[in-house]
Parts: structure tokens; C-alpha cells; sequence
């Protein structure tokens, strides 16, 4: 198994909503991101988890929390998002955090109303 | 801090053509660079990885360069097609213990 796959593809939600995107992958890589892109843009770092450990938060407001259940699992919690916010969220895992090699999933795109 | 940057912004060629994208980093200690390809709305496909001790990768009709001195990488697409429109990031890893940093991407548009 060489992909990461998130769930679900597309997903629209209010204001109000608490939703989450979900990642998984079985390569044993032990480091995953979460990345923000908007359109015509490159994608931005979120978080980073290395050993299931958040390593890095890119100043990423709290109404986004991310969570790391095992080495193979990534989730990003939404809650009270803005319109804003609306974007393309990818994940990513490599084999360690300074590797390189990454390998990114199809992304969730994800639209606040 | 590493700086990454790709020429052009955009480039639109007709079907055939063999052509090359551009890539260029600030700092040479770099651990590997990665080209990647993403189609609209759609995560990012790995094309090409170099490490930093290689000086080219090939895949089909694809060719990567990995010049570090000079701080630079070039992608060749040997005689292009429509479906390989798209936009095409370069990434670079630092050898320093610095996260990936990406270029702007370059998107191509191959016409019939």
C-alpha cells in the first residue's frame, strides 16, 4: 500500500458545525502533515506529527485541532470555522520528519457557509 | 531561510513540444527536492524525488535535473500531450532540520 487516503472528498459545513477530516496511511512512514491550500496557491503547513507527537503548529488557530490515534491515523477536528477557511486540506506522510519523499493524499475539499 | 522559486508562473505549448520547467532554491544544503504534479482541486502527485548526492532522475517521459551548487533544478517533458496539463510544484527539504518548503508552481497548459 503506497497512498494516503482521506475521507471525506468534499464537505460543506455552517458555522456552527463540528466536523472532521480524516487521514490514513499504511507505508509505516511515522511523520504526517496536515496543509491548507488555496486555489493557485501552494499548499501551507498546518501541523506536523512526528511518532504520533505534534511537532509543529504553524499558528494555526485553535478552531482547528488536530489528533494523531495511532501511526497510521491523522484526524483535523473542525469547529466554528469561517467562510475563510474554505479551502483544499491535504494530508501528507513521510517516512521520517526530515526525510523527505512526501506522499499526499487526494485532499478534502472543504466549503463553510 | 530557504526560498524557493519557479519560472514560469505559467506556460502554454502546443501538443509535441518538449519543454522544460524551472525550479531554483536559495540554500544548496538541501537533503532531496521533489517534483510533484497536481491536477485542479486534487491533492499532489509525486513525479520525480532527487536526492541531494544525484544529479538526475528519469521517469518515462519525464527528466529532473538537481544542480545544488548553482541552486537549481530543471524539469524536462519530452513531447508533450494535452493530459499533461497541469500544475507543477517543486519542493525542496533542507538538510537542517527545516519542514519542506514549496515553490509557487508553474501551470501548463498543453494544447491539441
Amino acid at each position: 500500500d503506497t497512498e494516503v487516503t482521506q475521507t471525506p472528498k468534499h464537505l460543506v459545513m455552517g458555522m456552527t458545525n463540528k466536523k472532521s477530516l480524516k487521514c490514513e496511511q499504511h507505508m509505516g512512514h511515522r511523520a504526517m502533515y496536515w496543509y491548507k491550500q488555496k486555489a493557485k496557491k501552494p499548499p501551507e503547513l498546518m501541523f506536523v506529527y512526528s511518532y504520533e507527537k505534534l511537532s509543529i503548529n504553524e499558528s494555526v488557530p485553535s478552531r482547528f485541532s488536530p489528533e494523531c490515534p495511532n501511526s497510521s491515523l491523522l484526524n483535523l477536528h473542525l469547529h466554528a470555522l469561517q467562510p475563510e477557511d474554505s479551502a483544499l486540506y491535504l494530508c501528507a506522510s513521510t517516512q521520517d520528519r526530515f526525510s523527505g519523499g512526501y506522499t499526499f493524499g487526494s485532499g478534502t475539499r472543504l466549503t463553510v457557509v | 531561510k530557504q526560498e524557493v522559486t519557479q519560472i514560469p508562473a505559467a506556460l502554454s505549448v502546443p501538443e509535441g513540444e518538449n519543454l522544460v520547467l524551472n525550479c531554483s532554491f536559495t540554500d544548496s544544503a538541501i537533503y532531496n527536492l521533489q517534483w510533484f504534479r497536481q491536477d485542479p482541486g486534487k491533492g499532489l502527485t509525486s513525479l520525480l524525488l532527487i536526492q541531494s548526492s544525484q544529479r538526475e532522475q528519469t521517469s518515462g517521459r519525464l527528466n529532473a535535473s538537481l544542480d545544488k551548487s548553482s541552486g537549481r533544478s530543471t524539469l524536462y517533458i519530452a513531447a508533450s500531450q494535452p493530459g499533461d496539463s497541469a500544475t507543477y510544484l517543486c519542493a525542496v527539504t533542507p538538510n537542517n532540520n527545516n519542514d519542506m518548503r514549496f515553490g509557487a508552481g508553474t501551470r501548463l497548459t498543453v494544447k491539441p
